[in-house]
């Protein structure tokens, strides 16, 4: 069965610091990646996605960016930090364009 | 692209009674709309899916429409109980290619009062 892990689950970063959010997908191949934001508890903003090793689509500019290094592995970076950057961030496989599959989601607080 | 409009933001109801939340899209061509369901500081999970070729679909006390001439889709939920509250979203994906995934609705808040 379809696994995704994303780590870690919680952040305290501080304003102007690196950030590595990373995600990993088991028991599928080739998958198409996403990474949301997901600011006060509410909607979902699709930041990248990637449908393949190296190949990344930003939906917004943005103070962060993402990498594909593998196959099932989705990366997604800042340089450094703003307070604006605060959120719970959450990776998802989306199967097909159909059901998506979610990872724990990482809650990143920058002060 | 896809755009998806969710009402109400926040919904209050008695535990026993209904709740309905709406979505609308805009692009005809989409053909595949799931809702899920997210409790705090949780992933969103997804609770019920419905495509294009029918009309409605039922899996216990949840029912999902489609009303593909109007562009708009509903969650009902009846008997509603306290393990229902939670943030509820709509999302449609486009059968015209792209690999932009699912187009999400903006949540509901679904409150269930004692």
């Amino acid at each position: 069965s379809q696994t995704i892990h994303q780590w870690p689950a919680t952040l305290v970063q501080p304003v102007g610091s690196p950030l590595s959010l990373e995600c990993t997908v088991e028991g599928t191949s080739n998958p198409n990646l996403y990474w949301y934001r997901q600011a006060a508890g509410r909607g979902l903003q699709l930041l990248f996605y990637s449908v393949g090793i190296g190949q990344i689509s930003s939906e917004v500019p943005q103070n962060l960016s993402a990498s594909r290094p593998q196959d099932r592995q989705f990366i997604l970076s800042s340089k450094k930090l703003l307070l604006s950057d605060s959120g719970f961030y959450l990776c998802a496989w989306i199967r097909m364009n159909t059901e998506a599959f979610f990872g724990q989601g990482t809650r990143l607080t920058v002060v | 692209g896809e755009n998806v409009e969710q009402h109400p933001s926040t919904l209050s109801v008695q535990e026993g009674d209904s709740a309905v939340i709406k979505c609308t899209y805009s692009d005809s061509a989409s053909n595949y709309f799931p809702w899920y369901k997210q409790e705090l500081g949780k992933r969103p999970q997804l609770i019920i899916d419905i495509r294009s070729n029918v009309g409605e679909k039922k899996d216990q006390r949840i029912a999902v429409t489609l009303n593909k001439t109007a562009k708009h889709f509903s969650l009902h939920i009846t008997e509603t109980q306290p393990e229902d509250s939670a943030v509820y979203f709509c999302a449609a994906v486009s059968s015209a290619g792209g690999a932009d995934g699912l187009t999400f609705g903006k949540g509901t808040h679904l409150i269930i009062q004692p």
